[in-house]
């Protein structure tokens, strides 16, 4: 079974700087899909990133951008100028392939946003 | 994206009691999955809904405790029975589309 790791239950940054949260997963599939979801207070999950495992290239959405290391299995997100509103929860999340499986979650980081 | 809703949005139910939760997608998935997100935790799978036939349900939950409905291909239904006040979570659907997976806004449960 797949396991997702978040080892930092909180982190904050200055508006406008640059955070890194951080991910680690265990599988022994070689082909997977990597996902980072953000949950402000309304608890919506939002797609903010995803990660198909056979690309090289790290996805970029914008402002937020991921380092994926397949080898390492390590799956970090960056959050550039970072603004009032990206202060959430984030959720790593892992999937198997396919189009319709369900996604095992990390246990979370509490982001926070100093004005 | 898949757009989906949920009602009720929230409840507070007494001990005991039932709550059957709803879950409509704007268009046909096949199939829809049901999350649980306990105060302060992740989300854990419940059980994955395919259209006509039983639910699968993850290790810990069970059929009697959570039935769930799929009557067609944009709705589903989970229903929470004899509740107790450690069943009190954000309950969300969700489903998966081109590659992603999209969830609806959650059901706050409070159990009294």
């Amino acid at each position: 079974a797949q396991t997702v790791t978040q080892s930092q239950p909180e982190m904050s940054v200055q508006e406008a700087e640059t955070v890194t949260l951080s991910c680690t997963y265990d599988t022994s599939e070689s082909d997977y899909y990597l996902f980072w979801y953000k949950q402000p207070p309304s608890r919506q999950m939002i797609l903010v990133i995803r990660q198909e495992a056979y690309k090289q290239q790290n996805a970029t959405e914008n402002r937020f951008s991921v380092n994926f290391q397949k080898a390492a299995k390590s799956f970090s997100l960056k959050i550039s100028d970072s603004q009032l509103g990206d202060a959430a929860m984030y959720f790593c999340a892992y999937r198997s392939p396919g189009s319709a499986r369900q996604l095992t979650f990390g246990s979370g980081t509490q982001l926070t946003v100093l004005p | 994206s898949a757009v989906i809703s949920q009602k009720p949005s929230r409840d507070i139910c007494q001990r005991g009691t039932s709550l059957t939760i709803q879950c409509q997608v704007d268009s046909q998935v096949t199939m829809m999955f049901w999350y649980r997100q306990q105060p302060g935790q992740s989300l854990t799978l419940i059980a994955t809904a395919n259209q006509g036939s039983e639910a699968t349900y993850e290790s810990g939950f069970v059929i009697d405790k959570f039935p769930i409905s799929r009557p067609n291909l944009t709705f589903s239904t989970l229903t929470v029975s004899n509740m107790s006040p450690e069943d009190s979570s954000i309950y969300l659907c969700s489903v998966g589309q081109n590659y992603e997976q999209y969830f609806g806004p959650g059901t706050r449960l409070t159990v009294t």
